[in-house]
């Protein structure tokens, strides 16, 4: 299993700046997943993110808006930019899963933007 | 396209009862199915994992069946305690979709004391 450490785990921010949150894993991993949830709904892929190459971006998600770091294979950086109150949910960093891989989930960033 | 339903979308039940949730997929060409709890405003704990060519995988009070062919799965929980009361995820990966999981809207559960 792989222990993932996100941070913060909640933040109250002003429309029109940025949030940064990073995503920290305890092993080495190719593939780190960033998703969204919005309020009372299921979660929505934004984009993956694998080391040494840009983030590939779901549709309805851009990376001007949503730029992501992958310096290494243990950590990752997902920015809300320019944020409005529409912003607010909760962002969830994920690890592999997929193709008989189990996922594993950080423990959430719950971003609300007044 | 891949879609994902999950039946009861809040269910309330007396602590000790058994209980079953579902979860329904269109497509039956996956990779695995996964089975996750959220607490209010966190994040995402895995229960259970179940590959395509399984049928079932049992944890503790936990059992999760998958009938790949029919496009379902089950989660039993057996003598639910107040502490089961959460959110239940199903989300299968997807071969179409890589590595990538497709969730459905989840279960909310509450188990009264």
């Amino acid at each position: 299993s792989a222990v993932i450490s996100q941070k913060p785990s909640r933040d109250i921010c002003q429309r029109g700046t940025s949030l940064t949150i990073q995503c920290q894993v305890d092993s080495q991993v190719t593939m780190m997943f960033w998703y969204r949830q919005q309020p009372g709904q299921s979660l929505t892929l934004i984009a993956t993110a694998n080391q040494g190459s840009e983030a590939t971006y779901e549709s309805g998600f851009v990376i001007d808006k949503f730029p992501i770091s992958r310096p290494n294979l243990t950590f990752s950086t997902l920015t809300v930019s320019n944020m409005s109150p529409e912003d607010s949910s909760i962002y969830l960093c994920s690890v592999e899963g997929g193709r008989g891989i189990e996922a594993f989930f950080g423990q959430g960033t719950r971003l609300t933007v007044v | 396209k891949q879609e994902v339903t999950q039946i009861p979308a809040a269910l309330s039940v007396p602590e000790g009862e058994n209980l079953v949730l579902n979860c329904s997929f269109t497509d039956s060409a996956i990779y695995n199915l996964q089975w996750f709890r959220q607490d209010p405003g966190k994040g995402l704990t895995s229960l259970l994992l179940i590959q395509s060519s399984q049928r079932e995988q049992t944890s503790g009070r936990l059992n999760a069946s998958l009938d790949k062919s029919s496009g379902r799965s089950t989660l039993y929980i057996a003598a639910s305690q107040p502490g089961d009361s959460a959110t239940y995820l199903c989300a299968v990966s997807d071969m179409e979709y890589g590595n990538k999981l497709v969730f459905g809207a989840g279960t909310i559960l509450r188990v009264k004391s």
